[in-house]
């Protein structure tokens, strides 16, 4: 089955700088990639998500970028705010359910 | 538009006790529904989904149990509490596999 692995564990970054969060996937099948946020007590919320029939997939200050040959996706926030502290969740197509990374927290400080 | 509804939000049990969480969406039909538990700190650990009434998959074996006896309806359950089944219980949906999940609020369970 699908296994996705995710990394950094945490992420620290100054308001402005920009965050990147990868992820890697293990079934050459999978054709769907969600990116959530979840912030702190809260539910996690769809922020974006990519197709294997595109690359890359840009909403104002997110962006996903895919690399089907090579089984990774990554998450790129540019501008970062304080606002965007939370914890992120890459996940990938399983059969019938998604399968989820362990998470990156991303702390952006003033 | 489709919404997804769960409660309770906040629950204390002591250990031992039964547990019935229940979980509705409205605005769809035939949805993929899930549940998931999430421990303080840590990732999503899916425990059951189902594809249909009365189609249960179970992901962790474990002492608890789901429900569809609904369409829209998804009910975890427990006839016996542990301390280790404390978590943020989270249900979601989705049109099929390979679409959106959409959360629910969750329900923060503590087991004293």
């Amino acid at each position: 089955g699908e296994n996705v692995e995710q990394h950094p564990s945490t992420l620290s970054v100054q308001e402005g700088d920009s965050a990147v969060i990868k992820c890697t996937y293990s079934d050459s099948a999978s054709n769907y990639f969600p990116w959530y946020k979840q912030e702190l007590g809260k539910r996690p919320q769809l922020i974006i998500d990519i197709r294997s029939n595109v690359g890359e997939k840009k909403d104002q200050r997110i962006a996903v970028t895919l690399n089907k040959t090579a089984k990774h996706f990554s998450l790129h926030i540019t501008e970062t705010q304080p606002e965007d502290s939370a914890v992120y969740f890459c996940a990938a197509e399983g059969f019938q359910k998604l399968v989820f990374g362990t998470g990156t927290r991303l702390l952006v400080s003033p | 538009s489709q919404t997804i509804h769960q409660w309770p939000a906040t629950l204390v049990q002591p250990v031992g006790s039964p547990l019935s969480l229940e979980c509705t969406v409205e605005g769809t039909s035939n949805p993929n529904l899930y549940w998931y538990r999430q421990a303080a700190g840590r990732g999503l650990q899916l425990l059951f989904y189902s594809v249909g009434i009365g189609q249960i998959s179970s992901e962790v074996p474990q002492n608890l149990s789901a429900s569809r006896p609904q369409d829209r309806q998804f009910i975890l359950s427990s006839k016996k509490l542990l301390l280790s089944d404390s978590g943020f219980y989270l249900c979601a949906w989705s049109s099929e596999g390979s679409q959106p999940q959409h959360f629910g609020d969750g329900t923060r369970l503590s087991i004293l």
